[in-house]
């Protein structure tokens, strides 16, 4: 069955760097999503991708959150600037339409910011 | 702002019994709710859906009930296997206002007693 990959599992940061989350989306989806978890938290919406721009966005996707698909495979989320707050789960998901249909996620990269 | 609400952190049933689990939202724009299940460091899977037109889906032992007067919406499965025990997120999307990211519940933990 086809999966969503992430990269690393976890990552650990000093506060203050800049951090790269990778995923490969499964290869016949179109659109594609971050999402996070804090501990003990919702799983909260952070932006999804279509046609090579952001389609959507949530609050907490702010300056400091850029994505990218650099190569028509990988699906990046940056953090150009970590705080203790950004420490969570991460998961990249995809889909082959949008919004109604059921994401395929990734299993997660912890970010632990020290 | 909880827009999709579970209110029971945690449910314990006996093997062969059925599982109810519950949610309630407060959109009204919301036209699509899903279910998602989550295993420990693994990302969430793709239960079952509804959509707003309809009041009930059912796949396999897995069946999606939607009360949209109460805005409440249930996910019953029959009979409950060990395999079941995990957390179950709601979510919901209004993807005819052109969302696309998921709007997900606190989850529920769901444990199967043999």
């Amino acid at each position: 069955e086809p999966e969503v990959t992430q990269t690393p599992s976890h990552q650990v940061t000093q506060m203050g760097q800049e951090v790269i989350l990778r995923c490969v989306p499964i290869s016949n989806h179109l659109y594609f999503y971050w999402y996070r978890q804090i501990l003990g938290q919702k799983v909260e919406f952070l932006v999804s991708f279509y046609n090579n721009e952001i389609s959507e966005k949530s609050e907490i996707f702010d300056d400091q959150f850029s994505v990218e698909r650099p190569d028509g495979s990988n699906f990046t989320l940056k953090i150009r600037s970590t705080k203790l707050e950004d420490s969570a789960m991460y998961f990249c998901a995809s889909s082959v339409g949008r919004g109604a249909y059921g994401y395929t996620f990734g299993s997660g990269t912890r970010l632990t910011v020290v | 702002d909880q827009q999709v609400k579970q209110n029971s952190p945690s449910l314990s049933v006996q093997e062969g019994r059925i599982s109810i689990l519950n949610c309630d939202y407060t959109n009204s724009m919301f036209d699509y709710f899903l279910w998602y299940k989550k295993y420990p460091a693994e990302g969430p899977t793709f239960l079952i859906s509804i959509s707003s037109i309809k009041d009930k889906n059912e796949d396999g032992r897995f069946t999606v009930f939607l009360n949209k007067s109460a805005k409440h919406l249930s996910l019953h499965i029959v009979p409950s296997q060990p395999g079941d025990s995990a957390v179950y997120f709601c979510a919901a999307v209004s993807s005819g206002g052109g969302a696309d990211g998921l709007t997900f519940g606190k989850g529920t933990h769901l444990i199967i007693q043999p």
